[in-house]
């Protein structure tokens, strides 16, 4: 089993201001790596695919990078509705996710 | 408009069984594949398994073989997840999401059900 970790756990950062999250790979997964939003009550929603390429409707404030093992999201210019909880998943193998960052308010 | 929208909460004792129910539209189901995660109160997402929408096969997660079993109706384009010998450790929302018809990996999970908050307490 491929095991993702995310960090940090929590982040806090101020409206406007710039988010980096992070994640890890226990092996190469390529380009195999997705992020997720969450909100309390609701479903995952897909963000990122491809390590880099924004689902449909996504704004262009959310931005992916890396491969292999080691994977940012990038949030710019935060507005109230990102705060919410982003996790990543790997599906270069059966599938995996890590256990979450929660982007909190500053 | 893609749409999974899962039957509703379900409270069940220790040792019982749960059948979670997944119904398709606004794509062609047997084009696809389902695959079904959950997640426990405060925790994050765990996948329970994949199955084909035309063919019927199946992926199960190791740690669930034996008491998962995974079905679709193509007729209805409905996909359902059966958990049996329920522990209390099943307690979770469960999620099914739309997935590659050939297997659980090569492509993300873009479209999710609502989730199903199955709860085991005696």
């Amino acid at each position: 089993e491929i095991v993702m970790t995310q960090s940090p756990a929590t982040l806090s950062v101020s409206p406007g201001e710039r988010a980096t999250l992070s994640c890890r790979a226990s092996q190469s997964v390529s380009s195999n790596l997705a992020w997720y939003q969450q909100k309390p009550g609701q479903a995952p929603r897909l963000l990122i695919y491809g390590a880099s390429t924004r689902a449909t409707g996504i704004p262009a404030r959310f931005s992916g990078s890396g491969s292999g093992t080691e994977f940012t999201l990038t949030i710019n210019s935060l507005q109230s509705e990102d705060f919410a909880i982003y996790y990543c998943q790997q599906y270069d193998n059966w599938p995996s996710f890590g256990q979450g960052t929660k982007l909190e308010i500053k | 408009q893609v749409q999974l929208v899962q039957s509703g909460a379900e409270v069940k004792k220790p040792g019982a069984s749960v059948k979670v129910s997944c119904k398709a539209s606004g794509y062609t189901f047997t084009n696809y594949g389902i695959s079904w995660m959950r997640q426990a109160p405060g925790q994050g997402l765990e996948w329970m398994g994949w199955i084909s929408a035309s063919a019927g096969y199946t992926n199960y997660a190791q740690k669930l073989q034996g008491r998962v079993t995974m079905t679709t109706d193509a007729s209805t384009s409905t996909a359902y997840m059966e958990l049996r010998s329920l522990r209390s450790d099943d307690t979770a929302v469960y999620y099914c999401a739309r997935a590659p018809p050939y297997g659980a990996n090569s492509e993300p999970f873009d479209y999710w059900g609502q989730g199903t908050l199955v709860t085991v307490s005696s």
